[in-house]
């Protein structure tokens, strides 16, 4: 069946550095797109996300890219920071359907 | 976005027992879900929880194992029944907002441990 999944479940950086988590996916009819942050002990927070009708946005110190064409999904968070340490989860959506589906997950280590 | 509570935010519990979570919404939203979250796993939508009427169990959940009440368009909650090992796991309520309710807002969970 149609599914959404990770590439890396874990990734480490030094503070500083620029981070990438990235996020396949294989139904071709999606075209909603949302990352969420976890931290430890909490519910998954929003942080960014992207329609089908484009390839790039950005938010504060994160931007999502999105290639249809390879169906790929990507978190870039710029000068990570400890507090960006988490568990990252990307979901998706197709049109006509309220329940997204969400990706297995990485974590994130921000190393001070 | 919505700013969602839960209640308990955790709770160990014996098996055989029941536990029923809480969720209040700050606002008035249409859709609300109940996710379960497995140690180290991804989210899996139990039912939709529809206001009026029955929720919307997804395979592998039926209605017995947890009911779920929506009395009103900001609260609703799920009952974990009969309560065994393999229910210990996170609990989350979401609610769908934005213009085709697409985006999801989380609450902050319940750990449920059952002994």
């Amino acid at each position: 069946g149609e599914s959404v999944g990770l590439h890396l479940p874990t990734l480490s950086v030094q503070e500083g550095d620029n981070s990438i988590i990235n996020c396949a996916y294989s139904n071709s009819a999606s075209d909603y797109f949302i990352w969420y942050k976890q931290e430890s002990g909490k519910g998954p927070q929003f942080i960014i996300d992207i329609r089908s009708n484009m390839d790039k946005r950005q938010g504060q110190r994160v931007t999502v890219l999105l290639n249809k064409t390879v169906k790929h999904l990507s978190l870039q968070i710029a000068a990570t920071q400890p507090g960006d340490s988490a568990v990252y989860f990307c979901a998706e959506k197709s049109g006509g359907s309220y329940i997204p589906t969400f990706g297995r997950g990485t974590s994130l280590i921000v190393h001070p | 976005s919505a700013v969602i509570s839960q209640k308990p935010s955790r709770d160990i519990c014996q098996r055989g027992t029941s536990l029923t979570i809480q969720c209040q919404v700050d606002s008035q939203v249409t859709m609300m879900f109940w996710y379960r979250q497995q140690p180290g796993q991804s989210l899996t939508l139990i039912a939709t929880a529809n206001q009026g009427s029955e929720a919307t169990y997804e395979s592998g959940f039926v209605i017995d194992k947890f009911p779920i009440s929506r009395p009103n368009l900001t609260f609703s909650t799920l009952t974990v029944s009969n309560m065994s090992p393999e229910d210990s796991s996170i609990y989350l309520c979401s609610v769908g907002v934005g213009a085709n309710t697409d985006t999801q807002y989380f609450g902050p969970g319940t750990r449920l441990t059952v002994l």
